[in-house]
């Protein structure tokens, strides 16, 4: 069974400009989540889809992050501009339902430097 | 909200010598209890998970978690450290479908 993808694995971008984070979850899971990873901390959920609806986004900077899941398959996470405080790995998971009793399956993230 | 402690960023044990790596919840309802754990350059794998049945639980790799209400804890174990273990450990808690991660415990395993 292929695992969660990410792309890119590593990106290098100076403040004030964009980036955009892939993820394609495992097949037939309805749930995406998006975490950020910064160095020295656990995980941080930004937003959590269930096939292509938002569920919880409440930790998401809006004014500069945007992340969409058409058709409820892959998903992008979009950060623009850029500041020095979002470097951090990004890191997709999905499940097959509701994470209460389940398991998350984590991608290898995306790790963002912002310069 | 909930949320976990980890107790200590860092633990160095010696081969063989027994794991413990702390973690405490806080919770208003009956929580749902998991480690993971994250090599190098990798994402998360799950280790084991406590999901109000038994209280001692055990996952891959010979490690194992004991779910304490009166302690609001949930310490990760293993009885004998092998070099492969060496990794960053994770507790999360989660409510109504609202996963919270510790900050994480990095194990070192001397030879």
């Amino acid at each position: 069974e292929a695992g969660v993808a990410q792309s890119p694995r590593y990106k290098i971008i100076e403040k004030r400009q964009s980036v955009a984070f892939w993820c394609n979850p495992i097949s037939g899971h309805a749930t995406l989540y998006w975490y950020q990873q910064i160095l020295g901390q656990g995980p941080k959920l930004l937003i959590q889809f269930q096939n292509n609806g938002v569920v919880d986004d409440s930790q998401l900077p809006k004014d500069r992050f945007s992340a969409e899941r058409l058709k409820g398959v892959d998903s992008t996470l979009k950060i623009q501009p850029a500041k020095l405080e979002d470097s951090a790995v990004y890191l997709c998971a999905s499940s097959i339902a509701a994470i209460d009793t389940g398991e998350l399956f984590f991608g290898e993230g995306s790790r963002l430097t912002v310069l | 909200a909930q949320s976990v402690t980890q107790l200590g960023s860092h633990v160095s044990v010696s081969e063989g010598a027994l794991v413990l790596l702390r973690c405490n919840y806080s919770s208003s309802v009956p929580p749902y209890l998991f480690w993971y754990v994250q090599y190098p350059n990798q994402g998360l794998q799950l280790l084991l998970k406590y999901t109000s049945a038994a209280t001692l639980v055990k996952g891959i790799n010979g490690f194992e978690a004991e779910f304490k209400k009166s302690e609001t804890s949930f310490h990760l174990t293993k009885p004998s450290a092998h070099m492969s273990d060496a990794a960053e450990y994770f507790c999360a808690v989660t409510t109504n479908n609202d996963m919270r991660f510790g900050a994480g415990t990095r194990l070192t395993v001397k030879p």
